[in-house]
């Protein structure tokens, strides 16, 4: 079983669609929990990092973590077409950052 | 404000061939460094982290190895390169004790034929 899972995609939606991008972990010692934003050919951005369980907002991102479930999700609303990128999950602990497969986001004008 | 660069952006050697790739780190000290390879359409895969001068931790077995002659420079090297090394080299930086949050450089395309 993989540390960190996540749907590669693709997945296409119209602008101005909410996105919900998604992953899994299996490590309950896992900490902190990172989102990154990656463009064809370029490095990754973080976008968002959280600790808790529970929800965190900054723009039109949000980031939610289930530690429960063991989940956790990345919402963007009134999406745009600059929005088009790959978004990885990231999950660290025990000095360590796993990072998912990457789900490929085309938002549509 | 920090910057991380990253040379060359694109490289395509023969097999066989060394390798050398360098990356430094601006607007910090005392940074960890990380090298990634990722390979298209998968994630990433870390390969060396250092925690100061001369201090390289390798985390998979392979055919390349990782320096570090100053505190803001990494640098990933082989002595002969294979087809599956092939891939888009990442480096990384966070501040020392945050690993966590680890920013990107730009990257560099290896293409070995």
């Amino acid at each position: 079983q993989k540390e960190v899972e996540q749907d590669p995609g693709p997945l296409s939606v119209p602008e101005g669609a909410i996105v919900s991008l998604n992953c899994t972990y299996s490590n309950s010692a896992f900490q902190y929990f990172m989102w990154y934003r990656q463009y064809s050919r370029k490095g990754p951005e973080l976008l968002m990092y959280t600790y808790s369980s529970g929800n965190k907002e900054d723009g039109r991102f949000t980031a939610q973590v289930d530690k429960s479930s063991k989940y956790i999700s990345l919402f963007i609303r009134d999406s745009q077409p600059s929005d088009s990128a790959t978004y990885l999950c990231a999950i660290y602990g025990a000095q360590k950052l796993v990072f998912g497969q990457g789900t490929r986001l085309t938002i549509n004008p | 404000s920090q910057t991380i660069h990253q040379w060359p952006a694109t490289l395509v050697q023969p097999v066989g061939s060394p390798l050398s790739l360098e990356c430094t780190v601006e607007g910090t000290s005392n940074p960890n460094l990380y090298w990634y390879r990722q390979a298209a359409g998968r994630g990433l895969q870390l390969l060396f982290y250092s925690v100061g001068i001369g201090q390289i931790s390798s985390e998979v077995p392979q055919n390349l190895s990782a320096s570090r002659p100053q505190d803001r420079q990494f640098i990933l090297s082989s002595k002969k390169l294979l087809l599956s090394d092939s891939g888009f080299y990442l480096c990384a930086w966070s501040v020392s004790g945050g690993g966590w949050t680890q920013y990107f450089g730009p990257g560099t395309r290896l293409l070995v034929l």
